[in-house]
């Protein structure tokens, strides 16, 4: 199948800083990204829609300005956390698939464990 | 939006059977079944599209009612490797063309000697 790379697996950052999360499909293009978000023993929650070339598509109580996504080119897109704060704290797990709509397998990244001190 | 899963937890010794029940109150296009191991990424497991539609994957197999916009998965004489997080993913008939898939909360199972 797909494949889709996240990095970093896991970073911790200092309050008041940002970090970059980066989403990369490596064998095939992905016009379309979704970003999750996951605490412990609770389910994926969907954060935004990326799309390539075009502004990202935010679900309702998702800061934007907090979560900034980029995906500038078929293969990356990028999740910024700014100004973390220790509530940041989480598992960020990006999908894509390679064909659009909600027929075919979404392939995710392995994951980032976000912890902010 | 988001799909409501049933049960929460279900403990299970190895060679049992078990039913994980995964259900909207909006019509769907799609169900996905995906398994999470304790830190990692989910696993596709299977997408399901139609209605009355069933498909299997080794002794994991699922169903979906479209007209009940109910889907459920079955666990047929489980092995330890089947314990996890099961998530049931849906997609709305409504959604864009994305294809977002919304998850439930989850079923975690754990699977005994």
């Amino acid at each position: 199948g797909a494949v889709v790379s996240q990095h970093p697996s896991r970073v911790i950052c200092k309050s008041g800083t940002s970090v970059k999360i980066e989403c990369r499909s490596l064998d095939f293009q992905a016009t379309t990204m979704f970003w999750y978000r996951q605490f412990p023993k609770k389910s994926l929650m969907l954060m935004a829609t990326s799309n390539e070339g075009s502004k990202a598509t935010y679900e309702q109580g998702v800061e934007k300005d907090k979560f900034l996504i980029n995906h500038a080119s078929l293969t990356l897109s990028t999740l910024t956390v700014t100004s973390a704060h220790p509530e940041d704290s989480s598992f960020y797990i990006c999908s894509a698939r390679d064909r659009a709509g909600g027929n075919t397998e979404a392939f995710f990244g392995q994951g980032t464990r976000l912890t902010v001190v | 939006q988001q799909p409501v899963q049933s049960p929460q937890a279900v403990i299970l010794r190895e060679g049992e059977d078990a039913v994980i029940n995964c259900s909207s109150s909006k019509a769907l296009y799609s169900v996905h079944w995906y398994r999470q191991k304790h830190g990692e990424a989910p696993v596709f497991l299977m997408i399901l599209l139609k209605g009355g539609e069933q498909k299997g994957h080794d002794k994991i197999s699922a169903s979906f009612n479209e007209k009940k916009q109910q889907s459920s998965l079955y666990l047929t004489a489980s092995q330890l490797s089947y314990s996890g997080t099961y998530f049931c993913g849906t997609v709305l008939m409504t959604t864009d063309s994305w294809g977002k898939l919304q998850f439930g909360a989850g079923t975690q199972v754990v699977v005994t000697p």
